[in-house]
């Protein structure tokens, strides 16, 4: 099956700065690759998400890049504010399978 | 919509006790999940159902039931509570690709 794993754990960075989250996975059949963030005590929520035919795709200010070659995507959000502090997760799927496969979250932490 | 409905919120359960996490969807998913999250740790899935009537284990099944009786609901059952089930349960639905989560279930295991 599908194995996601995130990296690093844990990123700190000061407000302003840009935080990336790089994600690798295994199998080359995945071709959907979603993010989430998930806020203190709160549900997990999509926000973005790419799929194979893409390189890279933009929602307003976060970005989500993925190198099919190289089996990793990557989120990049740039120009941090406090309210990205969160855990980020990433997942990916191969085509018709029922299920998504989660990598452990990054907690993102940014320092004002 | 009220997307994915999750009751209750909180619970606390004595070593030994059962009772039935519930999950509601109104967006006529097909795909529905049951996630456990432990603490500062990512999501573990425990069941899914890929429609009414049909269920299958995921990574962490033990200790859960579900059943699928109609497209909208999804409960997990907990037989003999422990310690160990001490989590927050999420559940999900999806028709496509992304998944919508619902607001959770925190359980305590005493």
């Amino acid at each position: 099956g599908e194995n996601v794993e995130q990296h690093p754990s844990t990123l700190s960075v000061q407000e302003g700065d840009s935080a990336v989250i790089k994600c690798t996975y295994s199998d080359s059949a995945s071709n959907y690759f979603p993010w989430y963030k998930q806020e203190l005590g709160k549900r997990p929520q999509l926000i973005i998400d790419i799929r194979s035919n893409v390189g890279e795709k933009k929602d307003q200010r976060i970005a989500v890049t993925l190198n099919k070659t190289a089996k990793h995507f990557s989120l990049h959000i740039p120009e941090t504010q406090p309210e990205d502090s969160a855990v980020y997760f990433c997942a990916a799927t191969p085509y018709g399978n029922n299920r998504l496969a989660f990598g452990k979250g990054n907690q993102v932490v940014v320092i004002p | 919509n009220a997307g994915v409905t999750q009751t209750p919120k909180f619970r606390i359960l004595k070593i030994g006790q059962s009772m039935t996490l519930q999950c509601a969807q109104d967006m006529n998913h097909n795909y529905m999940y049951w996630y456990r999250q432990d603490p500062g740790m990512g999501l573990k899935l425990i069941y899914y159902s890929v429609g009414a009537g049909i269920t299958d284990k995921g990574e962490v099944p033990n200790g859960y039931n579900v059943s699928r009786s109609t497209t909208e609901d999804f409960p997990l059952r907990l037989e003999l509570a422990a310690p160990s089930q001490t989590s927050v349960y999420f559940c999900a639905s999806r028709q496509d690709y992304g998944y919508t989560f619902g607001s959770g279930t925190r359980l305590t295991v005493v």
